[in-house]
């Protein structure tokens, strides 16, 4: 089924450790998209990315980096979790030219 | 860049009233405005949208309107149900480049009193 998958859905990690947060979908969408939502609700925009080889910064300030080596993976890498970055982490995609984004399910992280 | 405010961050109404939710724009070259539903643990997903080249979107009992001049827009729903309960999102963007992104607003916490 075309959908937009997160893994993992709940990471409970030490400080310092390196983690990578997966996005992966299968709608064949150009551009995809992370937001952080606080857990006051706020959905903030970090990274995105318009194709293979394009990612950007978003508004908001992260220590995160992502990569876009193929159209259906985006994932979004923190070198060193602090907590921080306790969040959830949304990411979302859209096609080109269509302005509807979809979410998958979220990361709820949790750093310790 | 753009930002998006949203009011009021929660609201609280009895079944059947009418709810609605208010957001202001600061980037006069935006043109698509989408409202996104996020119930509890679930992810956000759109419910309605408009184009900056109308000025009302009806769909059953939502409804969006756009005051391009004012630089604001707003859902109202009417009849409200227990279902309508959750986090609504007002968005933004320049639609129709390659490279719209998508700004929200801070969120309305609706909560539907049966």
């Amino acid at each position: 089924e075309a959908d937009i998958y997160q893994t993992p859905r709940y990471l409970v990690i030490g400080t310092g450790k390196k983690i990578t947060l997966e996005c992966s979908q299968t709608m064949g969408h150009d551009k995809m998209y992370w937001y952080q939502q606080d857990p006051g609700m706020e959905l903030h925009l970090i990274h995105y990315s318009y194709g293979v080889n394009s990612t950007e910064k978003g508004d908001l300030s992260s220590e995160s980096t992502v990569s876009r080596i193929r159209t259906e993976h985006f994932p979004l890498t923190l070198e060193s979790a602090r907590p921080s970055h306790t969040s959830q982490y949304l990411c979302a995609s859209t096609r080109q030219g269509r302005e509807k984004l979809f979410f998958g399910s979220g990361t709820q992280l949790s750093v310790l | 860049g753009e930002n998006v405010e949203q009011h009021p961050s929660t609201l609280s109404v009895q079944e059947g009233d009418s709810a609605v939710i208010k957001c202001t724009y600061s980037d006069s070259a935006s043109n698509y405005f989408p409202w996104y539903k996020q119930e509890l643990g679930k992810r956000p997903q759109l419910i309605i949208d408009i184009r900056s080249n109308v000025g009302e979107k009806k769909d059953q009992r939502i409804a969006v309107t756009l005051n391009k001049t004012a630089k604001h827009f707003s859902l109202h729903i009417t009849e409200t149900q227990p279902e309508d309960s959750a986090v609504y999102f007002c968005a933004a963007s320049r639609a129709g480049g390659a490279t719209n992104k998508l700004i929200f607003g801070t969120g309305t916490l609706l909560a539907v009193q049966p």
